[in-house]
């Protein structure tokens, strides 16, 4: 079946502006996950979705940053007034639940503020 | 402050020989470690996992160990492959909580 699928693949903004990033996780999976991985470190943790409710948003770093799933299912992450230190790729994982499990991953949209 | 360490940026071994990741991690709360493998422009794939309450998990030529007492678990890959060269991530959670990774280790496997 379909795995995690991410749009943009690339996305080029330049400072200040606004991007929205799309995730489609696996179908049927109830939790979504937003990572960032920044180049030489590991995937660090955004925000995660269980349904349609942010259970934890304690990853994001500042309010610039904001991520919905209104139909407990694709998912948005929005980044206003972009910065350079913003350039990352951002992962989208998802999961059946949040219990002890893996989380399939999707490829990330590499985005890159100039 | 680095709860879960990769001190080995990168690693090359023979096809046929045995690799050896280590991690090291500093939550004594933790209770579930993961390896995830992550290939260029793809996201990390899950590769084997462990519970703290066990101190090895084998999954045909991937092998996990943990040492509690330590706070280092180590991914065991025997025979290497050229085909398990990638970048490898070490994962911990405590509960519920979200994963902390690791920075990686990249394998290169000599054919």
């Amino acid at each position: 079946g379909a795995g995690v699928s991410q749009t943009p693949s690339n996305k080029v903004t330049e400072k200040g502006k606004y991007v929205e990033l799309r995730c489609d996780p696996i179908s049927g999976h109830t939790a979504l996950y937003w990572y960032r991985q920044s180049l030489g470190q590991g995937p660090e943790f955004l925000i995660y979705f269980q349904g349609t409710g942010a259970a934890d948003d304690s990853g994001l770093p500042n309010d610039r940053f904001f991520a919905v799933r209104p139909e407990g299912s694709v998912s948005t992450l929005k980044i206003q007034r972009t910065e350079r230190g913003d350039s990352a790729v951002y992962l989208c994982a998802s999961s059946f639940g949040t219990g002890v499990g893996e989380q399939y991953f999707g490829p990330g949209t590499r985005l890159t503020v100039t | 402050d680095q709860q879960v360490k990769q001190n080995s940026p990168s690693l090359s071994v023979q096809e046929g020989r045995i690799s050896i990741l280590n991690c090291d991690y500093t939550n004594s709360m933790f209770d579930y470690f993961l390896w995830y493998k992550k290939y260029p422009a793809e996201g990390p794939t899950f590769l084997i996992s462990i519970s703290s309450i066990k101190d090895k998990n084998e999954d045909g030529r991937f092998t996990v160990f943990l040492n509690k007492s330590a706070k280092h678990l180590s991914l065991h890959i025997v025979p290497s492959q050229p085909g398990d060269s990638a970048v490898y991530f070490c994962a911990a959670r405590e509960g519920n909580t979200p994963l902390v990774f690791g920075k990686g280790t990249r394998l290169s496997v000599i054919a």
